[in-house]
């Protein structure tokens, strides 16, 4: 069965840093670009980063672009986003997708990212 | 960056009939690189379409996706209680990559 499955989510005070991680299982997670997305509360998508399949090109949103990092252990089937310097307005449901085909085919059930004090 | 603008903001239609939805690019996107989701409140979104007018597996017919350049249109021919949902469309021509503002589909 193909799943994506996000962790990592909780409540942090803003400054502070946290890490999402995303399992992949029942595909060949070495051969798919993978991005992170976000939801506010209330609001629509935002996608956030991506990264390829062997890592080596990586591209950010400007709103996060220099406290968020992505990152992947192909060898774990793991997509990772390092979060630092959050601020309240990164509080969202936080996503990992699959790419294939110029889209996002599988998607996980999200995690939840709340940054208050 | 692409900005990818929907309307309408809310379409409020009864089952059985069509909705129409739009997505319009702020430049022009290659139709390959053209994909449409569904979102229901408290779920992760569904890939509906891809390449602008595929529909993703297990898709129903109903759909069908369209348009080039700069502008794309979802289509809803029948609508089914299921249906009703937020769609939008997102582009990955170009990085950043990017999403609509989202179509509110609700009942009348």
């Amino acid at each position: 069965q193909v799943q994506l499955v996000e962790s990592g989510g909780g409540v942090v005070q803003p400054g502070r840093s946290l890490r999402l991680s995303c399992a992949a299982s029942g595909f060949t997670f070495s051969r798919h670009g993978m991005h992170w997305v976000r939801q506010a509360p209330g609001k629509g998508l935002e996608w956030v980063a991506l990264i390829t399949a062997d890592g080596s090109n990586k591209d950010y949103a400007d709103s996060v672009k220099g406290r968020f990092t992505i990152s992947r252990d192909n060898s774990k089937n793991t997509l990772y986003l390092q979060m630092n310097g959050l601020r309240a307005d990164d509080t969202a449901v936080y996503y990992c997708a699959r790419e294939q085909m110029w889209a996002s085919d599988i998607w996980g059930q999200g995690t939840v990212v709340t940054v208050s004090s | 960056e692409i900005v990818l603008t929907q309307s309408p903001g809310t379409l409020s239609l009864s089952p059985g009939e069509r909705a129409t939805l739009s997505c319009r690019a702020s430049q022009s996107v290659s139709s390959s690189t053209l994909a449409w989701y569904q979102q229901k409140p408290g779920q992760a979104p569904r890939l509906l379409i891809y390449g602008a007018s595929t529909r993703a597996t297990g898709i129903p017919a109903r759909f069908s996706g369209s348009g080039s350049g700069t502008e794309f249109t979802l289509t809803i021919s029948s609508l089914q209680s299921e249906d009703f949902a937020v769609y939008y469309c997102q582009q990955f021509v170009n990085w950043p990559l990017t999403f609509g503002g989202g179509t509110k589909v609700e009942i009348k």
